[in-house]
Protein backbone atom coordinates (compact mmCIF):
# COMPACT_ATOMS: atom_id res chain seq x y z
CA UNK A 1 0.00 0.00 0.00
CA UNK A 2 1.53 3.37 -1.09
CA UNK A 3 2.19 6.02 1.92
CA UNK A 4 3.49 9.55 0.95
CA UNK A 5 6.25 10.54 3.86
CA UNK A 6 7.29 14.03 3.80
CA UNK A 7 10.61 15.85 4.94
CA UNK A 8 10.66 17.11 8.40
CA UNK A 9 9.91 20.30 10.15
CA UNK A 10 11.30 23.72 9.07
CA UNK A 11 12.61 27.03 10.67
CA UNK A 12 13.19 29.42 8.00
CA UNK A 13 13.72 33.72 7.80
CA UNK A 14 11.59 35.96 5.85
CA UNK A 15 13.24 36.25 2.73
CA UNK A 16 14.71 33.02 2.60
CA UNK A 17 13.17 29.69 0.69
CA UNK A 18 12.22 26.09 2.08
CA UNK A 19 12.24 22.94 0.14
CA UNK A 20 9.90 20.37 1.50
CA UNK A 21 9.96 16.71 0.18
CA UNK A 22 7.42 13.73 -0.45
CA UNK A 23 8.40 10.49 -1.52
CA UNK A 24 6.06 7.72 -2.23
CA UNK A 25 6.94 4.55 -0.39
CA UNK A 26 5.24 1.43 -1.96
CA UNK A 27 4.46 2.77 -5.14
CA UNK A 28 5.38 5.29 -8.28
CA UNK A 29 4.35 8.70 -8.54
CA UNK A 30 4.51 8.55 -12.15
CA UNK A 31 0.85 7.98 -13.39
CA UNK A 32 -0.75 10.65 -10.43
CA UNK A 33 -1.03 13.79 -9.62
CA UNK A 34 0.93 14.98 -6.66
CA UNK A 35 -0.91 18.41 -5.39
CA UNK A 36 0.91 20.34 -2.64
CA UNK A 37 -1.73 21.76 0.42
CA UNK A 38 -1.18 24.12 2.79
CA UNK A 39 -2.97 25.27 6.22
CA UNK A 40 -1.86 28.24 8.12
CA UNK A 41 -2.91 28.44 12.06
CA UNK A 42 -6.27 28.91 12.12
CA UNK A 43 -7.17 28.98 8.44
CA UNK A 44 -8.63 26.61 6.11
CA UNK A 45 -6.93 24.33 3.12
CA UNK A 46 -5.46 26.42 0.63
CA UNK A 47 -4.60 24.53 -2.91
CA UNK A 48 -0.81 25.78 -3.39
CA UNK A 49 -0.01 23.31 -7.25
CA UNK A 50 0.59 20.21 -8.70
CA UNK A 51 2.67 18.11 -10.77
CA UNK A 52 1.43 15.51 -12.45
CA UNK A 53 4.93 13.56 -14.00
CA UNK A 54 3.31 11.43 -16.72
CA UNK A 55 2.16 14.29 -18.47
CA UNK A 56 5.25 16.61 -17.44
CA UNK A 57 2.64 19.26 -16.59
CA UNK A 58 2.48 21.59 -13.53
CA UNK A 59 -0.14 24.31 -12.48
CA UNK A 60 0.06 26.90 -9.45
CA UNK A 61 -1.86 28.70 -7.48
CA UNK A 62 -2.77 32.58 -9.55
CA UNK A 63 -1.62 33.95 -5.53
CA UNK A 64 1.83 31.50 -5.78
CA UNK A 65 2.64 32.03 -9.08
CA UNK A 66 6.84 33.27 -9.28
CA UNK A 67 7.14 31.95 -5.84
CA UNK A 68 6.31 28.23 -5.47
CA UNK A 69 8.18 25.39 -7.40
CA UNK A 70 6.96 21.61 -7.59
CA UNK A 71 9.52 19.29 -9.26
CA UNK A 72 9.45 15.78 -9.52
CA UNK A 73 12.91 13.44 -9.22
CA UNK A 74 11.01 10.14 -11.13
CA UNK A 75 14.20 7.81 -10.46
CA UNK A 76 14.02 8.66 -5.88
CA UNK A 77 10.05 8.55 -6.14
CA UNK A 78 10.10 12.06 -4.49
CA UNK A 79 8.36 15.15 -5.29
CA UNK A 80 9.59 18.32 -4.06
CA UNK A 81 7.37 21.88 -3.32
CA UNK A 82 9.77 25.06 -3.48
CA UNK A 83 8.78 28.16 -1.82
CA UNK A 84 10.57 31.37 -1.86
CA UNK A 85 10.51 34.80 -0.64
CA UNK A 86 9.00 33.27 2.83
CA UNK A 87 6.98 35.92 4.69
CA UNK A 88 5.31 35.08 7.97
CA UNK A 89 1.92 34.29 6.32
CA UNK A 90 4.00 31.17 4.85
CA UNK A 91 3.87 29.62 8.29
CA UNK A 92 1.46 26.72 7.90
CA UNK A 93 1.35 23.10 7.86
CA UNK A 94 2.28 21.53 4.60
CA UNK A 95 0.60 18.45 2.99
CA UNK A 96 1.14 16.63 -0.39
CA UNK A 97 -1.45 15.18 -1.71
CA UNK A 98 -2.05 12.34 -4.58
CA UNK A 99 -5.03 11.96 -7.03
CA UNK A 100 -5.43 10.71 -10.30
CA UNK A 101 -3.96 12.76 -13.29
CA UNK A 102 -7.36 13.39 -14.77
CA UNK A 103 -9.01 14.51 -12.08
CA UNK A 104 -9.14 16.53 -8.99
CA UNK A 105 -9.34 15.08 -5.99
CA UNK A 106 -6.96 13.94 -2.95
CA UNK A 107 -6.93 10.11 -1.75
CA UNK A 108 -3.73 9.92 -0.41
CA UNK A 109 -2.32 12.56 2.03
CA UNK A 110 1.08 13.09 3.93
CA UNK A 111 1.29 13.79 7.05
CA UNK A 112 2.20 17.48 6.93
CA UNK A 113 5.09 19.55 7.43
CA UNK A 114 5.55 22.63 9.91
CA UNK A 115 7.25 25.48 7.81
CA UNK A 116 7.76 28.18 10.28
CA UNK A 117 9.06 31.54 8.98
CA UNK A 118 9.96 33.97 11.88
CA UNK A 119 12.70 36.48 12.34
CA UNK B 1 -10.91 34.77 0.50
CA UNK B 2 -12.04 31.79 -1.48
CA UNK B 3 -13.98 31.42 -4.59
CA UNK B 4 -16.13 28.36 -3.41
CA UNK B 5 -18.44 29.98 -0.32
CA UNK B 6 -19.25 27.74 2.41
CA UNK B 7 -20.80 28.23 5.46
CA UNK B 8 -18.56 28.66 8.71
CA UNK B 9 -20.39 26.45 10.56
CA UNK B 10 -23.18 24.36 11.01
CA UNK B 11 -24.85 22.74 14.11
CA UNK B 12 -27.64 19.80 14.73
CA UNK B 13 -27.84 17.27 17.11
CA UNK B 14 -26.82 13.91 17.18
CA UNK B 15 -29.40 11.54 14.97
CA UNK B 16 -30.65 14.32 13.08
CA UNK B 17 -29.26 15.20 9.42
CA UNK B 18 -27.64 18.55 7.96
CA UNK B 19 -26.28 19.69 4.51
CA UNK B 20 -23.11 21.37 3.52
CA UNK B 21 -23.20 24.00 0.69
CA UNK B 22 -20.69 25.21 -1.37
CA UNK B 23 -20.95 27.83 -4.14
CA UNK B 24 -19.22 28.57 -7.13
CA UNK B 25 -19.68 29.54 -10.46
CA UNK B 26 -19.62 28.64 -14.38
CA UNK B 27 -15.75 28.18 -14.31
CA UNK B 28 -15.59 25.82 -11.75
CA UNK B 29 -18.33 23.83 -9.73
CA UNK B 30 -20.69 24.18 -13.00
CA UNK B 31 -18.91 22.22 -14.97
CA UNK B 32 -16.51 19.90 -13.21
CA UNK B 33 -16.16 17.36 -10.29
CA UNK B 34 -16.41 18.39 -6.36
CA UNK B 35 -14.59 16.68 -3.99
CA UNK B 36 -15.37 16.42 -0.09
CA UNK B 37 -12.80 16.58 2.78
CA UNK B 38 -12.97 15.76 6.58
CA UNK B 39 -10.55 17.06 8.79
CA UNK B 40 -10.24 16.90 12.17
CA UNK B 41 -7.59 18.89 14.43
CA UNK B 42 -3.84 17.13 14.28
CA UNK B 43 -5.05 15.11 11.37
CA UNK B 44 -4.63 14.61 8.00
CA UNK B 45 -7.68 15.94 5.59
CA UNK B 46 -9.82 12.70 4.71
CA UNK B 47 -11.66 12.68 1.23
CA UNK B 48 -15.09 11.76 1.43
CA UNK B 49 -16.72 12.41 -1.48
CA UNK B 50 -14.77 12.35 -5.21
CA UNK B 51 -16.64 12.81 -8.64
CA UNK B 52 -19.23 14.86 -7.16
CA UNK B 53 -21.27 11.67 -5.61
CA UNK B 54 -19.11 8.97 -5.27
CA UNK B 55 -17.67 7.57 -1.99
CA UNK B 56 -14.34 6.12 -1.62
CA UNK B 57 -13.89 2.30 -0.20
CA UNK B 58 -14.61 2.93 3.74
CA UNK B 59 -17.06 5.68 3.66
CA UNK B 60 -20.52 5.13 5.11
CA UNK B 61 -23.04 5.81 2.74
CA UNK B 62 -24.55 8.18 5.89
CA UNK B 63 -22.07 11.08 3.71
CA UNK B 64 -23.34 11.85 0.28
CA UNK B 65 -23.11 14.34 -2.13
CA UNK B 66 -24.92 16.41 -5.17
CA UNK B 67 -24.50 19.42 -7.58
CA UNK B 68 -27.11 22.03 -9.00
CA UNK B 69 -26.07 24.16 -11.26
CA UNK B 70 -22.98 26.27 -9.75
CA UNK B 71 -23.25 24.81 -6.16
CA UNK B 72 -22.77 21.04 -4.45
CA UNK B 73 -23.83 19.83 -1.17
CA UNK B 74 -22.69 17.42 0.70
CA UNK B 75 -25.74 15.85 3.08
CA UNK B 76 -24.55 14.06 6.37
CA UNK B 77 -27.29 11.71 8.10
CA UNK B 78 -27.73 9.99 11.05
CA UNK B 79 -25.14 12.86 12.55
CA UNK B 80 -22.91 11.17 15.32
CA UNK B 81 -20.53 13.18 17.86
CA UNK B 82 -17.43 11.78 15.94
CA UNK B 83 -18.29 13.51 13.21
CA UNK B 84 -17.52 16.76 14.43
CA UNK B 85 -14.87 18.13 12.29
CA UNK B 86 -13.98 20.98 9.66
CA UNK B 87 -15.54 19.94 5.91
CA UNK B 88 -14.00 21.32 2.27
CA UNK B 89 -15.66 21.39 -0.72
CA UNK B 90 -12.96 21.46 -3.16
CA UNK B 91 -12.93 21.45 -7.81
CA UNK B 92 -10.94 22.29 -10.34
CA UNK B 93 -11.16 26.16 -12.05
CA UNK B 94 -11.02 26.02 -15.86
CA UNK B 95 -10.18 29.44 -16.08
CA UNK B 96 -7.87 29.95 -13.36
CA UNK B 97 -6.27 26.38 -14.10
CA UNK B 98 -6.14 26.19 -10.72
CA UNK B 99 -7.67 23.98 -8.17
CA UNK B 100 -9.57 25.63 -5.32
CA UNK B 101 -10.93 24.86 -2.21
CA UNK B 102 -13.77 26.25 0.06
CA UNK B 103 -13.45 28.41 2.98
CA UNK B 104 -14.45 25.13 4.85
CA UNK B 105 -17.40 24.62 7.61
CA UNK B 106 -17.33 23.57 11.27
CA UNK B 107 -19.35 21.18 12.26
CA UNK B 108 -21.05 20.94 15.85
CA UNK B 109 -22.73 17.99 16.77
CA UNK B 110 -25.22 19.36 19.56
Amino acid sequence: QMHLVQSGAEVKKPGSSVKVSCKASGGSFRVYAVNWVRQAPGQGLEWMGRIIPVFGTTNYAQELQGRVTITADESTGTVYMDLGSLRSEDTAVYYCAKGPASDWYFDLWGRGTLVSVSS
Amino acid sequence: QSMLTQPPSVSAAPGQTVSISCSGNTSNIANNYVSWYQHLPGTTPKLLIYDTHQRPSGIPDRFSGSKSGTSATLTITGLQTGDEADYYCGTWDNSLSAGLFGGGTKLTVL
